[in-house]
C-alpha cells in the first residue's frame, strides 16, 4: 500500500523557476526521505530527513517536514533541463519496519529549457 | 564504486512459467531489499534481507514469489507461475546494516529488471 501521497502529480516549469513538491503520510516516522527517477528506471536518493529535523539543504534541495500535519515538501531552485524526471517521497517508519521504505505515487516534473 | 547492479536489465515471458531475478548489491552492504513498481505508481516493497535472514517478507504477495541471499551478497527473487500481473519493473536496494548508524538509512538502488509477462 502507499502511504504518502504526492502533490501535484504534475509539474511543468520554465528553466531558473523553482519547482515545489508535496507530500502528505498517514502514520509516525522515523525518517523521510526523497528520490528521483529518470526513465522509469534506478531511484537515485537525494535527501533524508528525520523526525526530529524540521529542515534540510543540499545544494539546490530544501526539504522541510511538519509532523505534526504528516507532510513534507521538497524544494528545488534555480530548476534545470537535468532536473526533469519523477520525483518521490518514501517514508521509514522505523521500529519493526526499519528499512521497509514506503513509496507516494510520485511527482512527474517537467523543466523546459 | 561499482553501484547496486541487477540481471537481467529486461525478461519477457510467457504466463505459466518461472523467472529468476538476480541482484547484486553495494560490496558490504548487509542490508537488501526487492521493491515492484508498477507504470505511474511508486515501488512496493517486497521483501527486506539483513545477511542471509529475510529479516520482513510481508510484501511478498502471495507464495509464488520468494527470495534468497544465501551467502548474505547476491540474492535471486524467484517467481513461479507468472501472471501477466506480475508485469513490472522489480528494483533491488541495499544498504549499511539497517537499524545502525546514520550510514544505514540510505538505501541504494540498482537499475531495475523489467519483467514483461506475455
Amino acid at each position: 500500500s502507499q502511504q504518502g501521497e504526492e502533490d501535484p502529480q504534475a509539474l511543468s516549469i520554465q528553466e531558473g523557476e523553482n519547482a515545489t513538491m508535496n507530500c502528505s503520510y498517514k502514520t509516525s516516522i522515523n525518517n523521510l526521505q526523497w528520490y528521483r527517477q529518470n526513465s522509469g528506471r534506478g531511484l537515485v536518493h537525494l535527501i533524508l530527513i528525520r523526525s526530529n529535523e524540521r529542515e534540510k539543504h543540499s545544494g539546490r534541495l530544501r526539504v522541510t517536514l511538519d509532523t505534526s500535519k504528516k507532510s513534507s515538501s521538497l524544494l528545488i531552485t534555480a530548476s534545470r533541463a537535468a532536473d526533469t524526471a519523477s520525483y518521490f517521497c518514501a517514508t521509514d517508519a522505523g521500529g519493526t519496519s526499519y528499512g521497509k521504505l514506503t513509496f507516494g505515487q510520485g511527482t512527474i516534473l517537467t523543466v523546459h529549457p | 564504486g561499482a553501484g547496486v547492479s541487477q540481471t537481467p536489465s529486461n525478461k519477457v515471458t510467457e504466463k505459466g512459467k518461472y523467472v529468476e531475478l538476480r541482484c547484486d548489491p553495494i560490496s558490504g552492504h548487509t542490508a537488501l531489499y526487492w521493491y515492484r513498481q508498477s507504470l505511474g505508481q511508486g515501488p512496493e516493497f517486497l521483501i527486506y534481507f539483513q545477511g542471509t535472514g529475510a529479516a520482513d517478507d510481508s510484501g511478498l504477495p502471495n507464495d509464488r514469489f520468494f527470495a534468497v541471499r544465501p551467502e548474505g551478497s547476491v540474492s535471486t527473487l524467484k517467481i513461479q507461475r507468472t501472471e501477466r500481473g506480475d508485469s513490472a519493473v522489480y528494483l533491488c536496494a541495499s544498504s549499511y546494516a539497517a537499524g545502525g548508524g546514520r550510514a544505514a538509512d540510505t538505501q541504494y538502488f540498482g537499475p531495475g529488471t523489467r519483467l514483461t509477462v506475455l
